[in-house]
């Protein structure tokens, strides 16, 4: 089926442990972004793409990394996991007209860092 | 973008119809409106976008009024089911990026 998939759906980490969140989308959509979510909370950008070699940072980019080599491909690097970035992660895709479909989610990746 | 202000929480039952306000004053000329709703422990999924007047498709209606300061996600005869939240947010017709508030909890009972 078309769609986001994102890989692990959970990981347990220890702290300065680094570590990629893989995200794949099937449906040639040109823009991807990355969100984090905490308890009780709504999602918060932490990157985004709008093409394949290019990307730029959202409202929480610190201590994590980015690059779009391809269309489908969008892994996001944890450089040094601290418990701060204990979250659950969601990747999303859309076509550049967002207002055509919207956008699509994955179903996660529940991180812990101990 | 526009900052989306929507009510934290609201509570409904079965077969009711739900309205959720989410107020934009500062809304661009080029801005749309779109609704998302989560369950829990999934990811957010679309449900409906307008720039304007009414939008209605197999799951809701919006309705942005002439000034576009505000719009209202009508949900017709909730079910349990939809217990989820709700996010109301504003995107640039080709935008580039989602920024998400707080969301609306809707609860509903039986």
């Amino acid at each position: 089926n078309a769609g986001v998939t994102q890989t692990p759906k959970f990981q347990v980490l220890k702290t300065g442990q680094s570590m990629t969140l893989q995200c794949a989308q099937d449906m040639n959509h040109e823009y991807m972004s990355w969100y984090r979510q905490d308890p009780g909370m709504g999602l918060r950008l932490i990157h985004y793409s709008v093409g394949a070699g290019i990307t730029d940072q959202g409202e929480v980019p610190n201590g994590y990394n980015v690059s779009r080599s391809t269309t489908e491909d969008f892994p996001l690097r944890l450089l040094s996991a601290a418990p701060s970035q204990t979250s659950v992660y969601f990747c999303a895709s859309s076509y550049p007209r967002g207002a055509d479909y919207g956008y699509t989610f994955g179903s996660g990746t529940r991180l812990t860092v101990v | 973008l526009a900052k989306t202000t929507q009510p934290i929480s609201m509570d409904s039952y079965e077969g009711q119809e739900v309205n959720i306000t989410c107020s934009h004053n500062n809304i661009a000329t080029n801005d749309y409106i779109t609704w998302y709703q989560q369950f829990p422990s999934q990811g957010p999924r679309f449900i409906i976008q307008g720039y304007k007047t009414k939008v209605t498709n197999e799951v809701a209606s919006l309705f942005i009024p002439a000034d576009r300061k505000s719009s209202t996600l009508s949900l017709p005869r909730v079910s349990l089911s939809d217990t989820a939240v709700y996010y109301c947010l504003a995107f640039m017709e080709y935008g580039n990026k989602l920024v998400f508030g707080a969301g609306t909890i809707l609860r509903v009972k039986s």
